[in-house]
């Protein structure tokens, strides 16, 4: 399967605590979008990535979120001190144009 | 700013039946695409249906169509023949175009539940 994955697909912390998520678009696609998604609301913009700039963050990004793509393939996108508010389902998206692809998701508790 | 509005948080048809799913987006460009994503239980999104909005003739892709009114901001999905495999919530979802990069704007979802 060569679509958009996401790792782990599952996360459950303690508030406070750090979290990494991984995500690997389609491989010839050089747009990257994270988004947030809670329970029944639609995916709301993070971030964008063209090959490895960050180009785009949206305010919902506080300074506890960053997030990477280092070499323009994989991006991470990392939660610090992690709080309650930050449970969410969280999906990367790749493109190679006006078309998204997603990934099956990352869904964060933080208890 | 760019809004979507779904105005219908639920509906339920009957397999084999059609049904229509409203849309209406807020926006002052002129050149945009609209899409349907569906969302179906613990997987992932995948695309429907897209339509740019310099086109007037409506995109269709199988059983899927879109009514694309223009002026009034609307853009509804309907679904004909409906399966148990259309289950699903489904997103509208308007993209503008920068000059780096495309922002997507998504509404708040309708959940189609179709009965046997």
């Amino acid at each position: 399967d060569t679509g958009v994955s996401q790792d782990p697909r599952h996360k459950i912390t303690k508030r406070g605590q750090n979290v990494t998520f991984r995500c690997d678009p389609i491989s010839e696609h050089n747009r990257l979008y994270w988004y947030r998604q809670t329970l029944g609301q639609g995916p709301e913009f993070l971030t964008y990535f063209q090959n490895e700039a960050q180009l785009e963050k949206s305010r919902l990004l506080s300074d506890r979120f960053s997030a990477e793509r280092p070499k323009g393939s994989f991006s991470t996108l990392e939660i610090q001190r992690t709080e309650q508010g930050d449970s969410a389902m969280y999906l990367c998206a790749s493109s190679p144009g006006p078309k998204q692809f997603f990934g099956p998701g990352t869904r964060l508790t933080v208890l | 700013a760019q809004t979507v509005t779904q105005s219908q948080p639920e509906m339920s048809v009957q397999e084999a039946e059609t049904v229509t799913l409203s849309c209406t987006y807020d926006t002052s460009e002129s050149n945009y695409y609209l899409f349907w994503y569906k969302q179906p239980p613990s997987r992932q999104m995948i695309l429907v249906i897209r339509q740019e909005a310099y086109k007037q003739q409506n995109a269709t892709e199988n059983r899927f169509s879109v009514n694309f009114q223009k002026a009034a901001k609307s853009f509804s999905l309907k679904i004909s023949d409906s399966q148990l495999g259309d289950t699903a919530m489904y997103f509208c979802a308007f993209m503008k175009l920068l000059n780096n990069f495309n922002k997507f704007y998504f509404g708040s979802g309708t959940k189609l539940n179709v009965k046997p």
